[in-house]
């Protein structure tokens, strides 16, 4: 049964940058994509970007410009970076897994099944 | 991007009663939608996918239903650990969004 794991700053302070880990574990790290979501009262859940075991990384293009997804395949571990935050980043953000569609089918389900436990971070000056 | 419009916004129910959800994409996204189920301080657990394939170990009276661009989630009978908030997801772009969700709260 795979967990992921993460960890990263929960306070920062306005155009400081955000930085978060999510470590997988008891699972095989390739054939997926791993992604960031995160989920704040005003916006509601919000995917962030994703990145699969080779490296390719996907993007929301409307936080794009401030986004780095990057993976340490040797530690099973991926990583955000976002630049620049503003009090409006504030949310709790999340880790996730989602099936590569290259590597398995339709039939066998496209969507976020197994999360991790959630970090709140709070931008404030 | 593909919206997705979930209603009710919240509703009020009795153990036992039939609760039914529904979802509506802002164009047709085929069976490339996912349910997933909040409790508080939790993160999102995934219910179904591909519209009606129920998650492993996700009880049997959860189903979900629909294509194109409305989708339903049903609960058929309403349990005390069934009282949190249900999110639609697409997969039919890369874009992924949600829902806004709807809270299934104790009548």
């Amino acid at each position: 049964q795979v967990k992921l794991q993460q960890w990263g700053a929960g306070l920062l302070k306005p155009s400081e940058t955000l930085s978060l880990t999510c470590g997988v574990y008891g699972g095989s790290f390739s054939g997926f994509y791993w992604s960031w979501i995160r989920q704040s009262p005003g916006k509601g859940l919000e995917w962030i970007g994703e990145i699969n075991d080779v490296g390719r990384t996907n993007y929301n293009p409307s936080l794009k410009s401030r986004l780095t997804i990057s993976l340490d395949s040797s530690k099973n571990q991926f990583s955000v970076n976002m630049t620049s935050v503003t009090v409006a980043d504030t949310a709790v953000y999340y880790c996730a897994r989602w099936k590569d569609p290259l590597r398995y089918d339709v039939s066998s389900g496209y969507a976020f099944d197994t999360w991790g436990q959630g970090i709140l971070v709070t931008v404030s000056s | 991007d593909v919206q997705l419009t979930q209603s009710p916004s919240s509703l009020s129910a009795s153990v036992g009663d039939r609760v039914t959800i529904t979802c509506r994409a802002s164009q047709n996204i085929n069976i490339y939608l996912n349910w997933y189920q909040q409790k508080p301080g939790k993160a999102p657990s995934l219910l179904v996918y591909a519209a009606s394939s129920l998650q492993s170990g996700v009880p049997s009276r959860f189903s979900g239903s629909g294509s194109g661009t409305d989708f339903t989630l049903t609960i058929s009978s309403l349990q005390r650990e069934d009282f949190a908030t249900y999110f639609c997801q697409q997969s039919y772009s890369t874009l992924r969004t949600f829902g806004q969700g709807t809270k299934v709260e104790i009548k």
